[in-house]
């Protein structure tokens, strides 16, 4: 049972562009949600992350927006940049489940010159 | 900023055999520690929480007499996978909550480790 979902295993962008990365979950409990960017055999590094409270947070070149009655959140890199290319991952926490997270599956992001 | 190894970052063993995996928080103390576990293009899946000083809270589905962790320190947690067979062949990555955190973002990843069961 994936709880939070990628659909989209790969994009790629071109330099400048936007880029925007899409999640979608099932689990009404969920409340806090973190984008995390993944380099090949790095672990996962924290990027940006929003509470349920909120629709928006931006942090520089990133965005996430969270859409609750759709249960879909998104990231936006705008300009998008080679050194975005990564695999980006999805997850989600609720209160009372402490720090633990639910990953989605990830998105590979190739953003082209 | 904080740091978090493992080692092996790579193992092969044979089947029957057992392998351990060290997670080490380098420049801070974790009180918790978490285990999981990625299929190829598959999402990270949590196994279980490891808190310094007690047993280890399992997810649904994992073995705990299989996937043994210990928590003996506040920078080392160990996962070890007793009697592997070739479908616990997978990356295994830990991640550490640095002492007096509660938000999730403050976990800190470390690079993960292949296993390969022949």
């Amino acid at each position: 049972d994936q709880q939070v979902k990628q659909n989209s295993p790969s994009l790629s962008v071109q330099e400048g562009r936007i880029s925007i990365l899409n999640c979608d979950y099932t689990n009404s409990m969920f409340d806090y949600f973190l984008w995390y960017k993944k380099y090949p055999a790095e672990g996962p590094t924290f990027l940006i992350s929003i509470s349920s409270i909120k629709d928006k947070n931006e942090d520089g070149r990133f965005t996430v927006f969270l859409n609750k009655s759709a249960k879909h959140l998104s990231l936006h890199i705008v300009p998008s940049q080679p050194g975005d290319s990564a695999v980006y991952f999805c997850a989600a926490s609720s209160t009372g489940t402490a720090s633990k997270l639910t990953f989605g599956t990830g998105t590979r992001l190739q953003v082209t010159l | 900023g904080a740091v978090v190894s493992q080692h092996p970052s790579r193992v092969i063993c044979k089947s029957g055999t057992s392998v351990k995996i060290e997670c080490r928080s380098l420049d801070f103390q974790a009180t918790t520690m978490f285990w999981y576990r990625q299929f190829p293009k598959k999402s990270l899946m949590l196994m279980a929480t490891s808190n310094e000083g007690s047993k280890a809270t399992y997810e649904q589905g994992v073995e705990k007499d299989k996937f043994l962790i210990n928590h003996a320190s506040l920078t080392l947690s160990t996962l070890t996978v007793t009697s592997a067979h070739p479908e616990d062949s997978s990356f295994y990555i830990c991640s550490a909550l640095e002492e007096g955190g509660s938000i999730a973002y403050e976990q800190y990843f470390g690079p993960g480790t292949r296993l390969t069961v022949t």
